[in-house]
């Protein structure tokens, strides 16, 4: 089956400066990769997807970049802000996740 | 426009007993899947149905349970709880197999 790895587990930066986190999955017929960001104490929140048939996608401050051939992809996080202060989950196949990163971004 | 539901917030129950968590997907949705969050860790996937029928199964024992009814809300099942059963259950519901949206989750605690 499906196997999604994460790095890192945590993640500190200072305020401003970029925040990027990396997963790797193991199904090659994977084509759905999402990315949500979750809260203390509230529900996973999807912030950006991409799908197999496209190496990169921006939205505003995040972007997301999909290798398929290293079966890798990646959360890109630019002019962090102490609100995006969370645990990040990526997920392939829409129904498995990796084991989240916990990002501090420091005023 | 209503997102998912879940019902109840919260439940505590003791080990060996039965439960049931209830969820209401987004009008329009015809999938939910259900999940396990045990903090600090990743959802796991426990469960997806769409159009009522089971359409995938993650690596929980026999004692998980669900089902889907014909208005397309669900419930799952957890039967002799174990201490280990204590966790946050999310309900996501989807209008295919993309794009999944989640309720506020079930925090259960098994004593």
């Amino acid at each position: 089956g499906e196997n999604v790895e994460q790095h890192p587990s945590t993640l500190s930066v200072q305020e401003g400066d970029s925040a990027v986190i990396k997963c790797t999955y193991s199904d090659s017929a994977s084509n759905y990769f999402p990315w949500y960001k979750q809260e203390l104490g509230k529900r996973p929140q999807l912030i950006i997807d991409i799908r197999s048939n496209v190496g990169e996608k921006k939205d505003q401050r995040i972007a997301v970049t999909l290798n398929k051939t290293a079966k890798h992809f990646s959360l890109h996080i630019t002019e962090t802000q102490p609100e995006d202060s969370a645990v990040y989950f990526c997920a392939a196949s829409q129904l498995i996740f990796g084991q989240g990163t916990e990002l501090s971004v420091k005023p | 426009d209503a997102g998912v539901t879940q019902s109840p917030t919260h439940l505590i129950k003791t080990r060996g007993q039965q439960v049931t968590l209830r969820c209401s997907p987004i009008s329009g949705h015809k999938s939910v899947s259900w999940y396990q969050q045990v903090l600090g860790q990743g959802p796991q996937f426990i469960f997806q149905y769409y159009e009522k029928e089971e359409r995938g199964r993650g690596n929980f024992p026999d004692r998980f349970s669900a089902r889907q009814f014909p208005n397309y809300s669900s419930e799952l099942n957890v039967n002799a709880l174990l201490l280990g059963d204590s966790a946050l259950y999310l309900c996501a519901s989807s209008f295919r197999e993309e794009t999944q949206y989640f309720g506020p989750g079930t925090r259960l605690l098994v004593l």
